[in-house]
C-alpha cells in the first residue's frame, strides 16, 4: 500500500487561511468517507482534529475543517493562529482491509 | 481519561527482536468495543500504521510488515505489546500505541517510544 500524498509545506500568515490537501486512490480516500486528520506538535504525540472526513471532536475548535473531493480529501484551517504551526497527517481506511496515512505537512505560521 | 504509555528497550542491535508494551490505564481492554494498535514514526516521515489488535486476540497487520510482526495482548496487566523480529536500521522509528474503534480513527495516544536499531 502506498502512503497518501501530502503536500511537504505550507504557510499562512495569522488570520489567513489554509489548505491542506492529502491525494490517495479510489481504493482509500476515494472510496470510503474514513478519513482522519492529526496535528502534531515537535515532540509530541499527534492529536484527531477531523475524522470521517468532516467531523470535528468535542474540544477541536471551528475553525477547523474538512471535506472531500473524488480521490482528494482537505484540512481547512480559517484565522490562522501561532499555536497552529505544526505538522499535520492524514490518514484512511483501505479497500485492503488496513490503515494508511500521508506523508505529513509542515504548517508555518509566517 | 484514558492513557497510553509504551515501554521497552530503545536501543535494539540488527537482526534481533524489538520488543515493546503498552500499558493502558483508565479504561479495560477487556471491556472491549476498541482495537489496540501500534503506528511509528521514520526519521522526518509520516506515519505507518503496523497493526492492530482486539480484546478476543482478533488481529489485523500492515502487510508490509506482516511477516515480522506479532501484536498480543495481556488483559491481566490490561497491556498490549508489539513485537517486530529481523529488524534493522530502517526499522529506528518512534512507535506509537493508540486506541480505535474498527476502522476508526485514533482518539487516544501514548508520547511515543523513540526505539533506534544500531550494533
Amino acid at each position: 500500500q502506498s502512503a497518501l500524498t501530502q503536500p511537504a509545506s505550507v504557510s499562512g500568515s495569522p488570520g489567513q487561511s489554509i489548505t491542506i490537501a492529502c491525494t490517495g486512490t479510489s481504493s482509500d480516500v476515494g472510496g470510503y468517507d474514513y478519513v482522519a486528520w492529526y496535528q502534531q506538535h515537535p515532540g509530541k504525540a499527534p492529536k484527531l482534529m477531523i475524522y470521517d472526513v468532516i467531523n470535528r471532536p468535542s474540544g477541536v475548535s471551528n475553525r477547523f475543517s474538512g471535506s472531500k473531493s473524488g480521490n482528494t480529501a482537505s484540512l481547512t484551517i480559517s484565522g490562522l493562529q501561532a499555536e497552529d504551526e505544526a505538522d499535520y497527517f492524514c490518514g484512511s481506511y483501505t479497500s485492503s482491509t488496513t490503515l494508511v496515512f500521508g506523508g505529513g505537512t509542515k504548517l508555518t505560521v509566517l | 481519561q484514558v492513557q497510553l504509555q509504551e515501554s521497552g528497550p530503545g536501543l535494539v542491535r540488527p537482526s534481533q527482536t524489538l520488543s515493546l508494551t503498552c500499558t493502558v490505564s483508565g479504561g479495560s481492554i477487556s471491556r472491549g468495543g476498541y482495537y489496540w494498535s501500534w503506528i511509528r514514526q521514520l526519521p522526518g516521515k509520516g506515519l505507518e500504521w503496523i497493526g492492530y489488535i482486539y480484546y478476543n486476540g482478533n488481529t489485523y497487520y500492515n502487510p508490509s510488515l506482516r511477516s515480522r510482526v506479532i501484536i498480543s495482548v495481556d488483559m491481566s496487566k490490561n497491556q498490549f505489546s508489539l513485537k517486530l523480529s529481523s529488524v534493522t536500521a530502517a526499522d529506528t522509528a518512534v512507535y506509537y500505541c493508540a486506541r480505535a474503534r474498527k476502522w476508526s480513527p485514533f482518539d487516544y495516544w501514548g508520547q511515543g517510544a523513540l526505539v533506534t536499531v544500531s550494533s
